[in-house]
């Protein structure tokens, strides 16, 4: 069973400011992994698939990388809306799903 | 456009049953599969479990195999999540979400069951 683990597991950022998020598989899932947002009292939202494809209505300051164990959500200037707990998600051996643990972006 | 649409609030006592649903609308159902996640109070989101309504093909997480039922009616493209004895660690939020082969990841979501087990 794969295992997901996201770091760091909260991210202190300001406004405008850019926020990086780290995920990692403990094998390699290929590109096959999606970034999920959530805020709360909201179901979660389908950010990223296959690694670095944004998802219909997604602004471009979203961004995905990476590919085998180490994956990348990339905010480039946040905004108010953007603070929230995300999620990466494994597929690789479809349909069996693994998330990871989740990274909080806090207001700095 | 593809919605979900969960049923509602269930507050129940340890050892009752539960089933919940999830009803999908607005495409092709013999495409998709459904999902079924859980969020425990202030934690992260598990993967529970998947169903191919059109066969009832069903896979469980490990960690959740033998603990819960996933059944599926085609004919009211609906899916289920069931126990058949409640405890108070299942209190959390459920979530259905669509997948598919070619749309594997999970898209939409259903809206969320809150399930509370308490005596």
């Amino acid at each position: 069973e794969k295992v997901m683990t996201q770091s760091p597991d909260t991210l202190s950022v300001s406004p405008g400011e850019r926020a990086t998020l780290s995920c990692r598989a403990s094998q390699s899932v290929s590109t096959n992994l999606a970034w999920y947002q959530q805020k709360p009292g909201q179901a979660p939202r389908l950010l990223i698939y296959d690694a670095s494809t944004r998802a219909t209505g997604i602004p471009a300051r979203f961004s995905g990388s990476g590919s085998g164990t180490e994956f990348t959500l990339t905010i480039s200037s946040l905004q108010s809306e953007d603070f929230a707990v995300y999620y990466c998600q494994e597929y690789h051996n479809w349909p069996l799903f693994t998330f990871g643990p989740g990274t909080k972006v806090n207001i700095k | 456009e593809v919605q979900l649409v969960q049923s509602g609030v269930e507050v129940k006592k340890p050892g009752e049953s539960l089933k919940i649903s999830c009803k999908g609308s607005g495409y092709n159902f013999s495409t998709y599969w459904f999902a079924w996640v859980r969020q425990m109070p202030g934690k992260g989101l598990e993967w529970i479990g998947i169903i191919y309504p059109v066969d009832s093909d069903t896979r469980y997480s490990p960690s959740f195999q033998g603990q819960v039922t996933i059944s599926a009616d085609r004919s009211i493209s609906t899916a289920y999540l069931q126990w058949s004895s409640l405890k108070a660690s299942d209190t959390a939020v459920y979530y259905c979400a669509t997948s598919s082969a070619s749309h594997i990841w999970f898209d939409p979501w259903g809206q969320g069951t809150l399930v509370t087990v308490s005596s």
